[in-house]
């Protein structure tokens, strides 16, 4: 029933690891996004795709990899983990066209140790 | 790029209204939003306004929007302790890319 949902919701991993979190819109929408919550709760667009092409890509280190195998999702890759990726990790999506409004899913609280 | 700004802390006593600012820099931005964030949780859309309205009134709900000045604000009327929480402003840019403020936390006392 959640229209979009991420997984995991929380993730702990050690400095240097690769991990992914998935997301997933049943929304019907053609536009996903992830934006990044820092701990001083800041949020920040870090990608954007629609109907699987990316179209914003927000000066965001080529560690994080966003992968959009179909419209409906839309997971983020990260490779060699730092201490400062640990954030919330929100992936979003919105039907097409300026300003319809983003919908957001319940963020990915990453933890990198 | 599109910056927006607001106040870090509002604190009100139960029962009073609360007001949260926002100004924004882009005066392209066609819709301007208000999210909600309750501690550990994700965003929730509390409302939005175009921007060729003034105002707004969803239930407690007013948003107020000053065009010529870029000055966004919330208004939360009879406040209560379960509207504690972090609200965020934003706007959106080109894209559909939404810019958010800083976050204003809320704390509501009894």
């Amino acid at each position: 029933d959640t229209a979009v949902s991420q997984t995991p919701k929380y993730l702990v991993t050690q400095m240097g690891n690769d991990k992914s979190i998935k997301c997933e819109q049943n929304l019907g929408h053609d536009t996903m996004y992830w934006y990044k919550q820092d701990s001083k709760k800041f949020l920040k667009i870090m990608f954007s795709y629609n109907n699987k092409e990316l179209i914003i890509n927000e000066t965001v280190p080529n560690r994080f990899s966003p992968k959009s195998p179909d419209k409906a999702h839309l997971n983020l890759h990260i490779n060699s983990l730092e201490l400062g990726d640990s954030a919330v990790y929100f992936c979003a999506s919105s039907p097409p066209g300026i300003g319809n409004t983003i919908y957001f899913g319940e963020g990915s609280w990453l933890t990198v140790v | 790029g599109e910056d927006v700004e607001q106040s870090l802390f509002l604190s009100v006593r139960e029962g009073d209204s609360s007001v949260i600012n926002c100004t924004y820099t882009d005066s392209s931005s066609t819709y301007l939003y208000w999210y909600k964030q309750e501690p550990g949780a994700g965003l929730q859309l509390l409302t939005y306004i175009f921007s060729n309205m003034d105002m707004k009134q969803d239930q407690r709900l007013t948003v107020l929007l000053n065009k010529k000045d870029k000055h966004l604000s919330l208004r939360i009327a009879d406040t209560q302790t379960g509207d504690s929480a972090i609200y965020f402003c934003a706007a959106t840019g080109g894209g559909n890319k939404l810019t958010f403020g800083t976050g204003t936390q809320l704390k509501v006392e009894l």
